[in-house]
């Protein structure tokens, strides 16, 4: 079935620093996909809508400069959090849009971020 | 908003079934009922889903009534494991260019 591979699975930043999660589709084209963010005890809160070749559309209340997306390639989309601070911890998870037809959504595994 | 309701918990005992209820009352006729599961920090795992018909693979059944306006997932014979949040969720086949709307899931314990 179609998998997503997202990398690293936690990281640990300073204050101010920037950090880059990967997502990659290995055994199929995305042409969208998406970001999404939960805080502890809470459900997945969509962030973002990743495009291959185009720019991303940001949910409401989601810092665009902050939060820089791309998606340069139909098997890979990046989310940078720039200048992170430790409010920016949390589980970070990327979904891809599998084909119409198909059951839609796949996800990776997500990324633990700590800023400290 | 999220356009399910689900009970926040629920306790299920090992090898029993666990019948998962869900709520989907402002459902539109073209959007599919989705169910998903985490497992305590992971990503959501797929579990199946359906648009009128009852739907079975090899992880649950999904029994969705006759108006659509809420489902039951079924896990038939439940593991430890299978402890996790379980979403339930309604959108489009894959067609639709928006992500997922997540609410507040169910979290199924299941007792040894």
């Amino acid at each position: 079935g179609a998998v997503v591979s997202q990398h690293p699975s936690w990281v640990i930043c300073k204050s101010g620093t920037s950090v880059k999660i990967e997502c990659r589709s290995l055994d199929f084209q995305a042409t969208t996909m998406f970001w999404y963010r939960q805080f502890p005890k809470q459900s997945l809160m969509l962030m973002a809508t990743s495009n291959e070749g185009s720019k991303a559309t940001y949910e409401q209340g989601v810092e665009k400069d902050k939060f820089l997306i791309n998606h340069a390639s139909l098997t890979l989309s990046t989310l940078t959090v720039t200048s992170a601070h430790p409010e920016d911890s949390s589980f970070y998870i990327c979904s891809a849009r599998v084909e119409p037809g198909s059951y839609g959504y796949t996800f990776g595994s997500g990324t633990r971020l700590t800023v400290v | 908003d999220a356009k399910t309701t689900q009970p926040p918990s629920m306790d299920c005992a090992e090898g029993r079934a666990a019948n998962l209820p869900c709520n989907h009352s402002t459902i539109s006729g073209n959007e599919y009922v989705y169910w998903y599961r985490q497992i305590h920090s992971q990503g959501p795992q797929y579990i199946i889903h359906g648009l009128k018909n009852n739907e079975t693979n090899e992880m649950a059944s999904l029994i969705i009534t006759e108006d659509r306006k809420s489902s039951t997932l079924i896990l038939p014979h439940a593991t430890l494991r299978d402890t996790a949040v379980y979403y339930c969720i309604v959108g489009y086949s894959g067609g639709g260019a928006d992500g997922l709307t997540f609410g507040k899931g169910t979290h199924l314990i299941i007792q040894p």
